[in-house]
């Protein structure tokens, strides 16, 4: 099955500073990679996501990156503000047969510094 | 309007009794899934139903049986609960099983066995 490993754990950045999360999965056939955002006791709010046969996308201040060669891709927050702060997941998903699941990666806890 | 919710919001339970939640969305969906996250965060899909039938059962015990009466409703039924359930348990759903369907989840249900 997929593995999604998902760096750092925790990350801390200044008020303003940009902030980047790093995830590599493991298997080739994954075509969908989705972000999620979840506050303190809140519910996982997709942010983005994007599919295998685009490079990057962005929405405002929110990127994703995508190198299906290196099986990796990454979220860039720019210019971030103390509402950032939340815990990020990465997950990937697999078009294979009898496949429908998202592996989620272990999370990064980002706080922004005012 | 809340598109997918879950009741109760809290249940805090005695090891060795049978407990219920339960799921609903008005998204009109096909799919819907059910998420375990742990005290590390780390979210792990437990099941998935497609049009009221199961197409994902992770490696879970018996003692959790999923019930999806209609495609609006993915119920969870636990038995003899155990002091590793307690975790927060997240309902989602997807329009249907296609790779790269975003998955919307509910505010999730804090289980807390004594």
């Amino acid at each position: 099955g997929e593995n999604v490993e998902q760096h750092p754990s925790t990350l801390s950045v200044q008020e303003g500073d940009s902030a980047v999360i790093k995830c590599t999965y493991s298997d080739s056939a994954s075509n969908y990679f989705p972000w999620y955002k979840q506050e303190l006791g809140k519910r996982p709010q997709l942010i983005i996501d994007i599919r295998s046969n685009v490079g990057e996308k962005k929405d405002q201040r929110i990127a994703v990156t995508l190198n299906k060669t290196a099986k990796h891709f990454s979220l860039h927050i720019t210019e971030t503000q103390p509402e950032d702060s939340a815990v990020y997941f990465c997950a990937a998903r697999y078009s294979g047969a009898g496949s429908y699941q998202l592996t989620f990666g272990k999370g990064t806890k980002l706080s922004v510094i005012p | 309007d809340t598109a997918v919710s879950q009741t109760p919001k809290y249940l805090v339970t005695q090891m060795g009794n049978d407990k219920s939640i339960k799921c609903e969305q008005n998204l009109g969906h096909d799919t819907m899934y059910w998420y375990k996250q742990d005290s590390k965060k780390f979210l792990k899909i437990m099941f998935s139903y497609n049009n009221k039938e199961l197409i994902i059962n992770e490696t879970v015990p018996n003692r959790f049986s999923p019930k999806s009466p209609d495609k609006a409703h993915l119920n969870l039924h636990i038995n003899s609960l155990e002091l590793g359930d307690s975790a927060v348990y997240f309902c989602a759903s997807s329009q249907d099983v296609g790779a790269s369907q975003p998955q919307h989840f509910g505010d999730g249900t804090r289980l807390s066995i004594l």
